[in-house]
């Protein structure tokens, strides 16, 4: 299995609700990005989860809260959020973050709009 | 300083080769990245290149990287309406836990 899981893949969302993005891997990587990509933009990186732990937070605002409950699963819960937040979000899962070839492993993606 | 640019658009006739450039700021990048990315999906790494090396060569890809000149390359042979996406270079230190993703170049192909 050498696939990154999204879901959902589409989200709309109020400016006052409450929401999370989940991702999920089985290739027993220890590392895990959350990645946003606006419209004809390379992916940003926003969060790097590195042994279950946050390593790399990219001066994300609040309002996007990363949580790893397990070294399978990567979740990335939403509030309060403003309609420029609107963008695919992307996971992305590597062997580990120092790991010589770098490879990242990208999920489809979440579609999200925020109204 | 991390800047990683290429230039936004491609079109090439189908059959032809294929030649997207990369230029990047970072002498200190250990490892260079093409990904390549199709409407609606995820980045799909293709191919990558140690700092040490000048030429990788993977069937119809070959990678070229010229580190004094800091400019990376992929040259796509028999190119197919298959490799219409954006193609993204990338770089990664060997100091640093993130990889750095250029603006990605868009490849159209026509009949």
């Amino acid at each position: 299995d050498t696939e990154v899981t999204q879901t959902p893949k589409h989200l709309v969302m109020g400016m006052t609700n409450k929401k999370s993005l989940k991702c999920e891997q089985h290739m027993g990587h220890r590392a895990m990005y959350w990645y946003k990509q606006k419209a004809k933009k390379p992916p940003e990186l926003m969060f790097v989860y590195s042994y279950e732990k946050l390593s790399i937070n990219e001066s994300v605002p609040s309002r996007f809260s990363p949580e790893c409950p397990n070294s399978s699963l990567l979740n990335l819960h939403l509030h309060a959020l403003q309609p420029e937040d609107s963008a695919l979000y992307l996971c992305a899962s590597s062997q580990d973050v120092d790991t010589n070839t770098g490879e990242l492993f990208f999920g489809e993606g979440s579609r999200l709009t925020v109204l | 300083g991390e800047d990683v640019e290429q230039s936004l658009f491609l079109s090439v006739r189908e059959g032809d080769s294929s030649v997207i450039n990369c230029t990047y700021t970072d002498s200190s990048s250990t490892y260079l990245y093409w990904y390549k990315q199709e409407p609606g999906a995820g980045l799909q790494l293709l191919t990558y290149i140690f700092s040490n090396m000048d030429m990788k060569q993977d069937q119809r890809l070959t990678v070229l990287l010229n580190k004094k000149d800091k400019h990376l390359s992929l040259r796509i042979a028999d190119t197919q309406t298959g490799d219409s996406a954006i193609y993204f270079c990338a770089e990664k230190h060997s100091s640093a836990s993130k990889i750095i993703f250029g603006s990605g170049t868009r490849l159209s192909i026509r009949p």
